[in-house]
């Protein structure tokens, strides 16, 4: 089946300093790979869509500069949290869309657990 | 706009009973549907899929059927398990994108 990965699976950082999460791909090319966040206890609020070679959509609310995305490959999109805050403390999901000729599928990586102090 | 209506949870149920989360949907044309299942601290896995009217998805025991009559997509498995345990959400597809309900968290006991 499709298997996406993230790396890292937890990360703890200091206010101020910037952290890179990696989403990728194994075993089949996505053009589109979207980025979630999710709050304890609730579903999940998508931040972006991330296009191969193309800036990325972001979703109303989500600020472009803060949560800097590259997809420049087929395989890999990162997430670039900058200058992190305690409030930006979250678990963050990636998906990559696999298309086939009856639907498009999100298939959905582990999860990265981001702690600020 | 296209939305997702679950069941609240939580949810608890002895091993071996029968399960079933609603799942009503609004949407315009024919989205595909899924479900997803999220185990405590991890990402949410495809359980099952139907892409048209009158599809059934079935993966590990657990069954769905598109009803378009309805908008529903209720999530069935006749005798769950403690591994279940989990937080259940179904879901549309619109141009790629997922619509979420949001979730149901199934608890069973021994």
């Amino acid at each position: 089946g499709a298997v996406v990965s993230q790396h890292p699976s937890w990360v703890i950082c200091k206010s101020g300093t910037s952290v890179k999460i990696e989403c990728r791909s194994l075993d089949f090319q996505a053009t589109t790979m979207f980025w979630y966040r999710q709050f304890p206890k609730q579903s999940l609020m998508l931040m972006a869509t991330s296009n191969e070679g193309s800036k990325a959509t972001y979703e109303q609310g989500v600020e472009k500069d803060k949560f800097l995305i590259n997809h420049a490959s087929l395989t890999l999109s990162t997430l670039t949290v900058t200058s992190a805050h305690p409030e930006d403390s979250s678990f963050y999901i990636c998906s990559a869309l696999d298309r086939d000729l009856f639907t498009d599928t999100q298939y959905f990586g582990p999860g990265t657990r981001l702690t600020v102090l | 706009g296209d939305s997702v209506t679950q069941m609240e949870g939580p949810v608890t149920l002895s091993e071996e009973a029968f399960l079933t989360i609603n799942c009503t949907y609004t949407a315009t044309g024919y989205p595909s549907l899924f479900w997803y299942v999220q185990y405590p601290g991890e990402g949410l896995q495809l359980l099952l899929k139907a892409t048209k009217a009158d599809d059934k998805g079935s993966n590990k025991g657990f069954e769905a059927t598109y009803r378009k009559e309805t908008t529903s997509f209720h999530l069935e498995k006749g005798s769950v398990q403690v591994s279940d345990s989990a937080v259940y959400f179904c879901a549309l597809s619109r141009e790629g994108k997922l619509i979420f309900g949001q979730g149901t968290e199934l608890s069973v006991k021994p």
